[in-house]
């Protein structure tokens, strides 16, 4: 697609549930990252992908919190048990290359995650 | 570690007036990346304009300049002839380098008033 695709783009879910967010980046893009952003607040890092390279994982806030990226391409972030705290917009980005100054990186509308 | 600070939390602008939207940023590395990106209340974080840290020169991009100060860690942001359509949140970021991580600061909402 054009841009970087999110599904669900909202989801409510009940406390203690899995929940699995989708993210299908640019075309070509080499590196893939998750971010998440709670109201009113900055981004958080998350994971990040890099073509075949070990994930840098370092931003999971909780071993409650994994992620996969199957082919170098779709992303899935799954959260299990989860708590109200979870409740976030996750952001899912691209860019054409992982390192590199000037690599810009191309953010997903988002998937809104509710936990009541 | 590497850190960004945005010190206004909101700020007002009257329509097609110039404004100026602060970013300090702390670092040790001498190469890294600084990108401002802008939040609608939609919810997709848009790029808007980068600066790499051995650049001579401002960034531009349009109505977007970025007044880059090295030796004072600063890249503010400075959007000339304000848009209603301009309303918004603005992060400040950076990439270090050897890493593709984006590190934000907490960011600015901008309310431009007609």
């Amino acid at each position: 697609g054009a841009g970087v695709s999110q599904s669900p783009s909202n989801k409510v879910t009940e406390k203690g549930k899995d929940v699995e967010l989708r993210c299908d980046p640019i075309s070509g893009h080499t590196a893939l990252y998750w971010y998440r952003q709670s109201l009113g607040q900055g981004l958080e890092f998350l994971i990040y992908f890099q073509g075949n390279s070990a994930p840098d994982k370092s931003g999971l806030p909780s071993d409650r919190f994994s992620a996969e990226r199957t082919g170098g391409s779709v992303s899935t972030l799954t959260i299990q048990r989860t708590q109200q705290e979870d409740s976030a917009v996750y952001l899912c980005a691209s860019s054409p290359q992982g390192w590199g100054l000037g690599n810009t990186i191309y953010f997903g509308e988002g998937s809104w995650l509710t936990v009541v | 570690a590497q850190k960004i600070t945005q010190t206004q939390p909101g700020m007002f602008v009257q329509e097609k007036e110039a404004v100026t939207l602060d970013c300090t940023y702390d670092t040790s590395d001498q190469s890294y990346g600084l990108f401002w990106y802008k939040q609608p209340s939609s919810g997709e974080m848009i790029f808007l304009i980068y600066q790499g840290s051995y650049d001579e020169q401002n960034a531009t991009e349009g109505r977007y300049s970025l007044n880059f100060q090295k030796a004072r860690k600063s890249a503010n942001l400075v959007i000339s002839a304000s848009q209603l359509g301009d309303s918004a949140m603005y992060f400040c970021a950076m990439t270090p380098r050897g890493t593709g991580k984006l590190i934000f600061g907490q960011g600015t909402t901008l309310q431009v008033k007609p």
